[in-house]
């Protein structure tokens, strides 16, 4: 079965720092998905990324970046000078496709991520 | 496109009442997910349909809770009778073909059974 562990309960940092939340995978699949969601206090979930399991060029998106490393079953996600307006709970997510692609997700515990000005 | 659309927003009821939940999914997608958030437990599936047929619904904690999916365009998710370990948030998300292109979630609905 898979599963999906954000270990980091909790971060806080000053505003500008650099912040990385970390994100390990479990699957038996060759074929899968990997998601990013942010979760602001108002409560939607917001997408911010989906890597396929045969892509592990990293990515960037303006202040956003992706690690995404097989070997080490992790997908990371750093915020470059990190704004208030960041504040939120991140989640990792992992969607198994070998069924055709249409599974659910299987979320992590997510982490808060706390931007003190 | 007006997104994934969830009602009611709140809901609180007394224990022992039945609860419906709606979702309208996004018009072209093929599935469609119930998902239960909690502190304690997180963001967790309940049910998916692919064309409208029930595919997985291992997830669903117990026979109080039934979803049904009578056309592309709608779907329900019901408990009764309602328990106050119900109180949640629940989200309905839809996609077409699942993870090849991404699910977008609504709103959701936060349930709060007294």
């Amino acid at each position: 079965a898979q599963k999906v562990t954000q270990a980091q309960t909790e971060i806080s940092v000053v505003e500008k720092e650099d912040v990385t939340l970390d994100c390990v995978y479990e699957t038996r699949d060759t074929t899968y998905y990997l998601f990013w969601y942010k979760q602001p206090p108002s409560g939607e979930l917001v997408f911010l990324i989906r890597r396929n399991s045969f892509d592990e060029q990293n990515e960037i998106s303006g202040r956003y970046s992706w690690n995404f490393q097989k070997s080490t079953s992790s997908f990371n996600f750093t915020i470059t000078a990190s704004q208030v307006v960041d504040s939120a709970v991140y989640f990792c997510a992992l969607s198994e496709a070998s069924g055709g692609g249409a599974d659910g997700l299987t979320f992590g515990k997510g982490t808060h991520l706390i931007i003190q000005p | 496109d007006a997104g994934v659309i969830q009602s009611p927003r709140h809901e609180v009821t007394e224990m022992g009442q039945e609860v419906t939940l709606r979702c309208k999914p996004i018009s072209g997608h093929n599935s469609l997910f119930w998902y239960r958030q909690t502190m304690m437990r997180g963001l967790e599936l309940l049910i998916y349909f692919n064309n409208n047929v029930p595919i997985d619904d291992s997830g669903m904690p117990e026979d109080r809770f039934s979803a049904k999916m009578p056309n592309a365009s709608f779907s329900t998710l019901k408990i009764q009778p309602s328990e106050p370990r119900d109180s949640a948030v629940y989200f309905c998300a839809s996609s077409f073909t699942g993870a090849v292109y991404g699910y977008t979630f609504g709103s959701g609905t936060r349930l709060t059974v007294v």
